[in-house]
């Protein structure tokens, strides 16, 4: 039973263009999201996070939006870099964290 | 800035071997995570301890044991290894009270052959 789920496996955009990474959750008690990057042969590196009490955080390149009747998320990377190819986690924290299904994000030059 | 320590870096194991893996955590960070990924799949939670003390446990087979030490740095313990138990294990750390961010090591890659 997926709790938190990335419907999308890949994403491809090009440089200088906005990129949108989406996520949605069922449980509506679930009040701490966060977007984490993996490079292969590596660990998850947090990027970004959000509290249910908000619905916009912003850091640098990176905003997340959160939709709390909807239960969803996205992650908004302006502009995109080549560096910016990986796979992208959301996940809940509800002390552990229950993470998506992850989506590759490729940044074309 | 310190980061999350965890070793080794790659293992390989034979069926019914056993395994240790350990992680250090950021300093002054006082709760510790294990995560399990196996190919194509997203991190699944096994357990984490706060304090030297088991905080919480998830999908972790009864084979598998965990403990914190005072220096707060963690090990798993894995034995009876299986052919599924080959994955990328992971270990994050954060400080209770803090942020709610959990912060990665750079795993460790169990084989089991």
């Amino acid at each position: 039973d997926q709790q938190v789920k990335q419907n999308s496996p890949s994403l491809s955009v090009q440089e200088g263009r906005i990129s949108i990474l989406n996520c949605d959750y069922t449980n509506s008690m679930f009040d701490y999201f966060l977007w984490y990057k993996k490079y292969p042969a590596e660990g998850p590196t947090f990027l970004i996070s959000i509290s249910s009490i908000k619905d916009k955080n912003e850091d640098g390149r990176f905003t997340v939006f959160l939709n709390k009747s909807a239960k969803h998320l996205s992650l908004h990377i302006v502009p995109s870099q080549p560096g910016d190819s990986a796979v992208y986690f959301c996940a809940s924290n509800t002390g552990k964290l229950i993470f998506g299904q992850g989506t590759t994000l490729q940044v074309k030059p | 800035a310190a980061g999350v320590i965890q070793s080794p870096r790659h293992l390989i194991k034979e069926k019914r071997e056993t395994a240790t893996l350990k992680c250090y955590p950021i300093p002054r960070h006082d709760t510790v995570y294990w995560y399990q990924q196996g190919p194509g799949q997203d991190p699944q939670f096994l357990i984490s301890f706060y304090e030297k003390m088991q905080s919480d446990k998830g999908s972790i087979p009864d084979r598998f044991s965990a403990q914190q030490f005072s220096d707060y740095h963690s090990e798993l313990n894995m034995s009876s290894l299986e052919l599924g138990d080959s994955a990328l294990y992971f270990c994050a750390s954060s400080h209770k009270g803090g942020a709610r961010e959990q912060y990665f090591g750079p795993g460790t890659r169990l084989t089991v052959t």
